[in-house]
């Protein structure tokens, strides 16, 4: 079936490190989505990509969206302890597939 | 404006036993979906309703069931509980089509069945 492949599945850095995470789908998607999830807490809606080759940037976070539209990724600059939770990315395939997500944790 | 609310944030209930999750979603979204989360699996679709009506669904047995409301409030039902049915349930909804707008989830029900 259609899946959505996330890697790495846990990531720990030091504060200020950079991090990246990597979506890879079985099937060439719509769009991607990508949500931030704290411990404790709910996923939250960080961005949505439907561009071959799009690139979108938030403060220190920057999205891609590969030109075959069946991978992304998403890159935190200088980390911060803001910054730790899990990440995951969803990818529109006429439902929404979903990676099993990447775990943030930052080191002060 | 108020977010997506879920009630009831915890419940305890015993093999066997059926339960009702509720969730109200962003006034003016008319689409709401369910997801199970465990540890191991991830974020699991169980369905979706627009307007009333079911839209999607995932490969969830038939003891999962949901329903919406005039309301755009939507319940789902979980009859004859597994212990492996213990995860948390959350609810999000959308404007128009999450699928192509993303969703705003709940904070979940928390749900242990012992």
């Amino acid at each position: 079936g259609q899946q959505v492949m996330q890697i790495p599945q846990y990531q720990h850095v030091q504060e200020g490190e950079d991090f990246t995470t990597y979506c890879n789908s079985s099937t060439t998607l719509s769009n991607i989505q990508w949500y931030k999830q704290r411990p404790g807490g709910h996923p939250v809606f960080l961005i949505q990509l439907v561009k071959s080759g799009e690139v979108k940037k938030q403060k220190r976070l920057t999205f891609q969206f590969g030109e075959a539209k069946k991978n992304s990724s998403l890159h935190i600059t200088a980390t911060q302890t803001t910054d730790v939770g899990t990440y995951f990315c969803a990818g529109n395939n006429r439902k929404l597939i979903w990676g099993l997500g990447t775990s943030l944790a930052v080191n002060p | 404006k108020a977010g997506v609310t879920q009630t009831p944030r915890y419940l305890i209930k015993t093999r066997g036993q059926q339960v009702t999750l509720s969730c109200s979603p962003i006034s003016g979204h008319r689409s709401v979906s369910w997801y199970q989360q465990t540890p191991g699996q991830g974020l699991q679709f169980l369905f979706e309703y627009f307007s009333e009506t079911q839209r999607n669904k995932g490969n969830f047995p038939g003891r999962f069931s949901g329903r919406q409301f005039s309301n755009s409030r939507s319940e789902m039902n979980v009859s004859t509980l597994e212990l492996g049915d213990s995860a948390l349930y959350l609810c999000a909804s959308s404007l128009r089509d999450g699928l192509n707008y993303g969703y705003t989830f709940g904070s979940g029900t928390r749900l242990t069945v012992v």
